[in-house]
C-alpha cells in the first residue's frame, strides 16, 4: 500500500517558469515531509523538508507547501533552471526508520 | 568530504551466488539503512540500524541480511540471490537527531545489481 503517491511521472517546464511537483499521502501520522532530488547515476540528495505543524517552508528558489486537510504537499521551483532537471521524490517520515517515498516525478526544464 | 560510499557500483551475478554490497560512511552517523529502487515502486527500505549491533527489518527484508559491527560500515548480504533481487540499491545514513525527527538522509551513489 503506497502511503505516499506522486501521480505525475513526468513534468516539462520552460526555463524561467515555475515548476510545481505534487505529492499526496494517506498516513496522517507523518511528522515531516521531505523532498529529495536525484540525478542519473547518483544517489538522492536532500532538498527541503517541512514539519507537519507548518504549511510552508521556503529555501531560495524552492518552496514546499503542505495542506494537511487535503493530505497534499507540493514543491514549487521558481524560476526553473536547466540544472533542476532531475527526478524528484517526496517522502513522509515519522523518523528515519519510518520514511516512505513516492515513486518520483521526472522534471525536465527546457532551455 | 562527507560521503556514503558503496561498492560495487555495478554487479552482474547468477542465481544463488552469495554476494555482499559494502557501505561505509565517514560522518560518524549512528543511523544507517538500505533501500532498493524499482520502477513504479519508488524507494523501499530493506533494513536499518540505529547504532552498532542494533539492526531491524524495513519493508522488504526477505532475502537480505545485514550486520553493524562498526559504526561506519553497514554491509548488505544476499546469501542466495534471485532474479527478483535485480534492482538499484542505495545505502543511507543520518545523525541520531535527524534520524529521530526529520528523516533527512545522506545517500550513497547506488549499486546496480543484476541477478541472472
Amino acid at each position: 500500500d503506497q502511503q505516499v503517491k506522486q501521480n505525475s511521472p513526468s513534468l516539462s517546464v520552460q526555463e524561467g517558469r515555475i515548476s510545481i511537483l505534487n505529492c499526496d499521502y494517506t498516513n496522517s501520522m507523518f511528522d515531516y515531509f521531505l523532498w529529495y532530488k536525484k540525478y542519473p547515476a547518483e544517489g538522492p540528495t536532500f532538498l527541503i523538508s517541512i514539519s507537519s505543524i507548518k504549511d510552508k517552508n521556503e529555501d531560495g528558489r524552492f518552496t514546499v507547501f503542505l495542506n494537511k486537510s487535503a493530505k497534499h504537499l507540493s514543491l514549487h521551483i521558481v524560476p526553473s533552471q536547466p540544472g533542476d532537471s532531475a527526478v524528484y521524490f517526496c517522502a513522509g517520515a515519522t523518523g528515519a526508520n519510518n520514511l516512505f517515498f513516492g515513486t518520483g516525478t521526472r522534471l525536465t526544464v527546457i532551455p | 568530504e562527507a560521503q556514503v560510499t558503496q561498492n560495487p557500483r555495478y554487479l552482474i551475478t547468477v542465481t544463488g551466488k552469495k554476494l555482499t554490497v559494502t557501505c561505509s560512511q565517514n560522518m560518524n552517523h549512528e543511523y544507517m539503512s538500505w533501500y532498493r529502487q524499482d520502477p513504479g515502486l519508488g524507494l523501499r527500505q530493506i533494513y536499518y540500524s540505529m547504532n552498532v549491533e542494533v539492526t531491524d527489518k524495513g519493508d522488504v527484508p526477505e532475502g537480505y541480511k545485514v550486520s553493524r559491527k562498526e559504526k561506519r560500515n553497514f554491509p548488505l548480504i544476499l546469501e542466495s540471490p534471485s532474479p527478483n533481487q535485480t534492482s538499484l540499491y542505495f545505502c543511507a545514513s543520518s545523525s541520531g537527531l535527524a534520524a529521530a525527527n526529520t528523516g533527512e538522509l545522506f545517500f550513497g551513489e547506488g549499486s546496480r545489481l543484476t541477478v541472472l
